[in-house]
């Protein structure tokens, strides 16, 4: 199947420091890129759809000036956490659509950030 | 609000029984339904995933699908200690690309 990788797999960070996150698809193109976030024994929340080309579209509730989002390739986009907060720790997780065009299609997941904000 | 509903667990079977995982969902015109396992610490991999109704096997895997309900389940045959994880049922929103989550079951195998 597709492979997603994330960079980094794991940041610890000071309070009030920026830190980004790397979603690239390694084999195939991907216009649209999901952007997740969970916290302990929760689900996956959506946090925002990547769109190559364009700007992100942010669900309700994100604050886009705080979780900027990058997608300036086909295979590259970037999430980057500003002045995070002990609160914004959470497993980031991205993920991207296969390119098949049938309703059966699936999404790929990266291996998650693990991102703890002291 | 479309909503994808699963009960928290934890789901405690026997090794070798049958494990069964049940989900609902609020979107009728959803069309597309996965199955996806989450090991602690770890991003969710695909298990199945069903569009018509009745049901598709894969190995110890069968998908039931009946759209008149609203209802998916995840049946696990021959339950190994290794099935012991959170189990994600997911569905593709009718009027976007995106997939909404349901909160997940945890379960857990007994050897």
């Amino acid at each position: 199947g597709a492979v997603v990788s994330q960079h980094p797999s794991r940041v610890i960070c000071k309070s009030g420091t920026s830190v980004k996150i790397e979603c690239r698809s390694l084999d195939f193109q991907a216009t649209t890129m999901f952007w997740y976030r969970q916290f302990p024994k929760q689900s996956l929340m959506l946090m925002a759809t990547s769109n190559e080309g364009s700007k992100a579209t942010y669900e309700q509730g994100v604050e886009k000036d705080k979780f900027l989002i990058n997608h300036a390739s086909l295979t590259l986009s970037t999430l980057t956490v500003t002045s995070a907060h002990p609160e914004d720790s959470s497993f980031y997780i991205c993920s991207a659509p296969s390119l098949k065009k049938s309703s059966t299609d699936t999404q790929y997941f990266g291996p998650g950030t693990r991102l703890t904000v002291l | 609000q479309k909503e994808v509903e699963q009960n928290s667990g934890p789901l405690s079977v026997p090794e070798g029984a049958i494990a069964s995982l049940n989900c609902t969902y609020s979107d009728r015109g959803s069309q597309s339904f996965f199955w996806y396992r989450q090991y602690s610490g770890k991003s969710p991999e695909l298990i199945m995933f069903i569009y018509s109704n009745g049901d598709k096997e894969d190995g110890r895997f069968t998908a039931q699908l009946n759209k008149a309900s609203q209802y998916v389940s995840l049946l696990i045959r021959d339950s190994q200690p290794s099935d012991s994880a959170t189990y994600l049922c997911a569905v593709r929103d009718s009027s976007a690309s995106k997939i909404i989550f349901g909160s997940g079951t945890r379960l857990s195998i007994r050897p």
